[in-house]
């Protein structure tokens, strides 16, 4: 199984940082990396899929980025609604894996 | 619109089964795989196996197999996830998502199901 390893597990950030969350796959996934946000009590939601592809009426704050086993998630202004835990998924191969969330928070 | 309807929380004894339930609308139903997903407090998100609404062809991680049975009913739209010999393990949120263009762009509302005598 593919191992994804999620960094940082927590994060504090202000009001319009630009903040990134990063994803290592334990071998080449060739860009087939999913981002999601989960708010606390709801199911995930789709951002990102496919390394860099904003799912439609996600807000353009976000993008992704990323090659082979790294990749990252940035939002370029933090905003307060954005204060949820994020996960990455990587379906290159199966069984599908996520990576262990990292929980964001405002400052 | 997509949706996805999950049946709602359950409280089981050890050793029992529980059948768990997505009800969909707004999409072609056939035309879809569906996945089921596992969510226990501080661990990974787990996914658990799919099922294609056309032909209730499945594919499971290998984790779950001989614990989660995934089937379908076109008639009426409804993935469904059979859970067995249930222990204190199983004890979790399950969600049921769609495998769309990309996996997972919508998911069920999750339910709980907790296993204890």
């Amino acid at each position: 199984d593919i191992q994804m390893t999620q960094s940082p597990s927590f994060l504090s950030a202000s009001v319009g940082d630009r903040v990134t969350i990063n994803c290592k796959a334990s071998q080449n996934i060739n860009k087939y990396l999913n981002w999601y946000q989960q708010k606390l009590g709801e199911a995930p939601k789709l951002l990102i899929y496919n390394t860099n592809n904003l799912q439609t009426g996600i807000p353009s704050r976000f993008s992704g980025s990323g090659s082979g086993t790294d990749y990252t998630l940035t939002i370029s202004s933090l905003q307060p609604e954005d204060v949820a835990t994020y996960f990455c998924l990587q379906h290159s191969s199966r069984p599908l894996t996520f990576g262990s969330g990292t929980k964001l928070e405002i400052k | 619109e997509v949706q996805l309807q999950q049946s709602g929380a359950e409280l089981v004894k050890p050793g029992a089964s529980v059948k768990l339930s997505c009800k969909t609308s707004g999409y072609t139903f056939s035309n879809y795989y569906m996945s089921w997903l596992k969510q226990m407090p501080g661990q990974n998100i787990e996914w658990i196996g799919n099922i294609y609404g056309g032909n209730g062809g499945t594919g499971y991680n290998q984790k779950f197999k001989g614990k989660a049975t995934l089937t379908v009913d076109k008639s009426s739209s409804t993935a469904y996830m059979d859970l067995s010999s249930l222990t204190s393990e199983d004890s979790a949120v399950y969600f049921c998502a769609r495998m769309g263009m990309t996996p997972f762009d919508y998911w069920g509302q999750g339910v709980m199901v907790t296993v204890s005598s």
